[in-house]
């Protein structure tokens, strides 16, 4: 079975500072990665995902991941955080060639963007 | 740019109701899901669905729920008897291909049961 953990349910940062939130994933398949973003009131937004490409993985809005099979992580980082960053954040892991390709969600971080 | 549209955006049932929730996915898209996410918790999923057959459900897709695509291009999720831990937002997602690389969400439906 696959699933993901995500360290840290809230997050708080400067404006400015080094964004990192933690995602380890376990999966007995090479994984599918992904890291969607949601706003107050709205829909999950992706963010970035990893397909077995490149290991390290940009995405919009500035974030970039990195998959390193030997942590079994995928955190998700930004250099410079914005106010416009503040959202909940869920790593997310897929099997590719599976029966159906849903996604499991770990439990999110909340990101608090400090002024 | 395309997106998958739910609606309606807020839901309020009496407990026992029968609701349908409504989805319009990508055009070209041939894979469709449901997720749900009970307010403070994760994202969970519920059923996918192609070739207008379900190919995969999860425990929480009970008896009480049902998916349907009557038309070619709603999906729907039929909740038959509501109770109040139905209460949650309902995703629909949508997605081109079976290694789907990218699912893309629609708004949610927050569906309130009281």
């Amino acid at each position: 079975a696959q699933s993901v953990t995500q360290l840290g349910s809230h997050v708080s940062v400067s404006e400015g500072a080094l964004v990192l939130l933690r995602c380890n994933y376990s999966s007995s398949v090479p994984p599918y990665l992904f890291w969607y973003v949601q706003y107050p009131n709205q829909g999950l937004q992706l963010l970035l995902k990893y397909t077995s490409a490149a290991t390290l993985v940009k995405g919009i809005n500035g974030f970039e991941a990195e998959f390193k099979k030997s942590e079994t992580s995928f955190h998700l980082t930004k250099p410079s955080a914005h106010m416009s960053d503040a959202a909940e954040y869920f790593c997310a892991v897929s099997n590719y060639g599976g029966a159906t390709n849903k996604l499991i969600f770990g439990t999110g971080t909340l990101l608090a963007v400090q002024p | 740019e395309p997106e998958v549209t739910q609606t309606p955006s807020h839901q309020v049932t009496q407990m026992g109701q029968e609701v349908i929730l409504r989805c319009v996915p990508i055009s070209n898209h041939l894979y469709f899901y449901w997720y749900r996410q009970i307010l403070g918790q994760k994202v969970e999923f519920l059923v996918s669905f192609y070739n207008n057959e379900i190919s995969e459900k999860s425990e929480i897709f009970d008896d009480q729920f049902s998916v349907e695509r009557p038309d070619g291009s709603n999906f729907t999720l039929k909740i038959r008897s509501t109770k109040l831990e139905d209460s949650a937002m309902y995703f629909c997602a949508s997605s081109s291909d079976r290694s789907n690389t990218e699912a893309f969400f629609g708004q949610g439906t927050r569906l309130t049961v009281v």
